[in-house]
């Protein structure tokens, strides 16, 4: 069964920072890679998708690589900005159609 | 463009009473799925829909059953509710299957809670 792992569980940095999120999956026959954001109480919002044949997408201040072969995946976001303060979900999909959710990485960004 | 919309937001139940969950889409995506999310269990697949007419079974389906009669609506039932299923429940939709390059689009959850 696939294992979706994200570290760390929290962090909190200063504005401004650049910061890096780490995902990592046991079962690399996956399809996508995908990061979502959750602010509190709120839904998923979809951040970047990353096809398995691919090896990085960017958004803005947002990059996340994957490394298949490896069982790795990052998030960079760039000039943290207090308005990033979110839950960072990373999910695979292997094969069917459910997600493999990690359990998240609290962020929270301080003026 | 309200994209995936869930009500309701918040409900109670006494155990072994029943209800039914609704999720709305205005996107005309043929895919929808149902999640419950629990602490320290992540968001877990209820059940999905490939189209209308189409229901199939997800990693947790017991105790709950789903209908999609229409296209744009996606309903999950819970007949006879237990504690377990306190939770926080998704609605997502999807233009092409999870395994493509289209995301998935989640509204804001429906908070359920067992007595």
């Amino acid at each position: 069964k696939q294992e979706v792992t994200q570290i760390p569980a929290a962090l909190s940095v200063p504005e401004g920072e650049n910061l890096v999120l780490n995902c990592s999956f046991t079962d690399s026959a996956i399809y996508n890679l995908q990061w979502f954001r959750q602010d509190p109480g709120k839904g998923l919002t979809s951040l970047l998708l990353i096809q398995s044949s691919q090896r990085e997408q960017t958004s803005g201040r947002l990059n996340a690589s994957l490394d298949k072969s490896s069982g790795r995946s990052t998030l960079y976001i760039a000039a943290s900005q207090p308005g990033d303060s979110a839950t960072y979900l990373c999910a695979v999909v292997n094969s069917g159609y459910a997600l493999n959710f990690g359990k998240g990485t609290s962020l929270l960004v301080t003026p | 463009n309200a994209g995936v919309t869930q009500t309701p937001k918040f409900r109670v139940l006494k155990t072994g009473q029943s209800m039914t969950l609704l999720c709305a889409q205005d996107m005309n995506h043929e895919y929808m799925y149902w999640y419950r999310q629990d602490p320290g269990m992540g968001l877990r697949l209820i059940h999905y829909s490939v189209g209308e007419g189409t229901t199939a079974k997800g990693e947790v389906p017991d105790g709950y059953n789903v209908s999609r009669l229409k296209k744009q609506n996606f309903l999950l039932g819970l007949e006879s509710a237990a504690p377990s299923q306190t939770s926080v429940y998704f609605c997502a939709s999807s233009y092409r299957p999870t395994g493509g390059n289209s995301p998935l689009h989640f509204g804001n959850g429906t908070r359920l809670t067992v007595t």
